[in-house]
This record gives structure tokens, sequence and C-alpha cells, in this order.
């Protein structure tokens, strides 16, 4: 069974840094790219950055350059998003997403349950 | 950076068809995906590559492309499809994946 489990949310202050993680089963993780989308309250999905499965390329919204920083450990099986210098509007349940193997273009497949990340002082 | 426009919600009696529109600038180029989402739970895929469907997703769900708008159909409609419907593509100028705004299907 294929299982995407986030961790690492909580309530952190404007300009404060969360370290979010994800462990995934059930799958060849080092074959596929991996994606962070997140969800504010009551609004949309938003993409947030994505990975190569090899760790080689990585692609980050507009919005979260500079501060964010995806990263993925295919040792430990384990994908990560370093939240810097976070705003209020960063506040949103995080979800750590499976792609394809192929690129970025294919679908996002299968979906964690989230974590949700609170700005707040 | 690349835009998808959704109507915001969609009501549609039960048994009936519902379509859920996607629109952007020569669409019919790009693969698009869509996920449903219903409350408080996380989305899953229902329709690949503009029309293909992942399994265990039900035959009344499909989806086509065309000029500068994407549609999602559900047939028959149960009211245990009552979600927000999001389409999805890629944006190969910016390497970035683009969002619409999700529309709510009601069942009436």
């Amino acid at each position: 069974e294929v299982r995407l489990v986030e961790s690492g949310g909580g309530l952190v202050q404007p300009g404060g840094s969360l370290r979010l993680s994800c462990a995934a089963s059930g799958f060849s993780f080092g074959n596929y790219w991996m994606s962070w989308v997140r969800q504010a309250p009551g609004k949309g999905l938003e993409w947030v950055a994505n990975i190569k499965s090899d760790g080689s390329e990585k692609y980050h919204v507009d919005s979260v350059k500079g501060r964010f920083t995806v990263s993925r450990d295919n040792a430990k099986n384990s994908l990560s998003l370093q939240l810097n210098r976070l705003r209020p509007d960063d506040a949103a349940v995080y979800y750590c997403v499976r792609d394809g193997t192929s690129g970025p273009w294919e679908a996002l497949e299968m979906w964690g349950q989230g974590t949700m990340v609170t700005v707040s002082s | 950076s690349y835009v998808l426009t959704q109507p915001p919600s969609v009501p549609v009696a039960p048994g009936e068809t519902a379509s859920i529109t996607c629109g952007g600038v020569d669409i019919e180029r790009k693969s698009v995906h869509w996920y449903q989402q219903k409350p408080g739970q996380s989305p899953v895929l229902v329709i690949y590559s503009d029309a293909d469907r992942p399994s265990g997703i039900p035959e009344r769900f499909s989806g086509s492309n065309s000029g500068n708008t994407a549609t999602l159909t559900i047939s028959r409609l149960e009211a245990g499809d009552e979600a927000d419907y999001y389409c999805q593509v890629w944006d190969s100028s910016t390497g970035h994946r683009v969002f619409g705004g999700g529309t709510k299907l009601t069942v009436l």
C-alpha cells in the first residue's frame, strides 16, 4: 500500500521557520518526482514545489522562492520542505504528493493526509 | 504565468450529467488533470492526461480537451459526487504546475 505521511506542522510566529517531512512507503520512492501542494483554510489548491527523482531538479512557486526549499533523501524514502521567513499567508495544510516517474507534466497521483501550518503571533 | 479559469459552482440534479469546465489559452496543447476533493479529505486524482481514468475511478467520470477549454464530465450524478473539483496543468515555460481555482459541484 502506498503511504505518504507528513509531519512537522504547527504554530509558528511570522518570520519563523519550520521543517516539514514526508515519510513514503509502499513504492520505489527513488523513481518518482515528488511535490508539495498547499491549501489555505477555505481556499483552493496551490502547488508549492517539486523535485526530480534523483534530486537534480527543483522548482518552487514564485511566492516562496528564496524562502522555502524542497529536498529529498532517497536512502530514507523521505521528502522535506524547509520553510523560512514564514508569513501569515503561508498558513495552510501542506500535502506531500507523489508525481509520476517521467516528469512534472504527469498527474499528481497520490496524496498524503497533510500537515497544518499556522503562522500567527 | 499560465492561468486556469473554472466556474465557482455547478449545481446539478441527481441522475443528470455535470460538466465542469477549465479554461486556458490553447489548453488543448497541454495535458490536463482533474482532482476531486471532498470536505475534510485529501484530493484524489479522477482524470489524467485529458481523458484517462485511474484504476478505481468509475466510468461515469470522463474528460475532454479542445481549443481553450477542458471539460470534466460526470454522468448519472450521485450524492457522493458532491465535492470540489480542480483542474491542473504543467506550464512548460516556467516548469511550474498550475491549478484552477476549483469548482464546487452541488448535487441538488
